[in-house]
């Protein structure tokens, strides 16, 4: 089954403790992203990347890194989390071949206390 | 830069009545537009998509949108909608002419159907 695959799907952290959300997908895709969903605000992007080892910042990427070293997996990185991170992120991928539809993952759900 | 404005951020409807929840982009390049839906408690999930050709475009679900390029408006209808439907709607643009291939998002429109 085609599909995107984020862990994990609800994570409490502390102030401060690095954490990684994996992302991972099984349909050959170039284009993948990650956004945040807040009440009020919609989806953000925080970065997206067009192919392997080439990444660019989205609109809000203060306190997150990523890295795409492998075509398949694009994990989203936070070095310090603040409880301004907390927040539902979603990783996404899509292909030019397939007209630009970005197929989602199920979300992952971070508080950070 | 793009962007995309629902103008709509809760629509009530009584089931069986017609929607329509309005969409408008900015963007300076040709664009790519998208509708999704977000089930409660669920991811994202692509409804329909126009890149060219016919403005009319129809998605899953009954749903379908059209493409006015001089309005830049892409909003999205349905003739009858039904209890399932409830859910939020986003629309997304992606300015071919960029070549980052970005997907940006309005901020979602809250869609309350009514028995």
């Amino acid at each position: 089954e085609a599909q995107v695959t984020q862990n994990p799907r609800y994570l409490i952290t502390v102030t401060g403790k690095k954490l990684t959300v994996t992302c991972s997908q099984n349909m050959n895709h170039e284009y993948m992203s990650w956004y945040r969903q807040d009440p009020g605000l919609g989806l953000r992007q925080i970065y997206y990347s067009m192919n392997v080892e080439v990444t660019d910042k989205g609109d809000v990427p203060e306190g997150y890194k990523v890295s795409r070293k492998e075509k398949r997996n694009f994990p989203l990185i936070l070095e310090s989390p603040s409880p301004n991170q907390t927040s539902l992120y979603f990783c996404a991928s899509s292909s030019q071949t397939g007209g630009f539809g970005y197929t989602f993952g199920s979300g992952t759900r971070l508080t950070v206390v | 830069a793009q962007s995309v404005t629902q103008l709509d951020s809760q629509v009530p409807v009584f089931e069986e009545a017609p929607v329509e929840l309005r969409c408008n982009y900015s963007s300076s390049v040709s664009v790519y537009l998208f509708w999704y839906v977000q089930y409660p408690n669920q991811g994202l999930q692509l409804l329909l998509k126009y890149l060219s050709g016919s403005t009319l475009v129809k998605g899953i679900n009954g749903f379908e949108a059209e493409f006015n390029k001089s309005q830049t408006s892409f909003h999205l209808r349905k003739p009858s909608v039904h209890i399932s439907d409830t859910a939020e709607y986003f629309c997304a643009v992606i300015s071919s002419g960029a070549g980052s291939y970005q997907l940006t998002f309005g901020k979602g429109t809250k869609l309350s159907v009514i028995p």
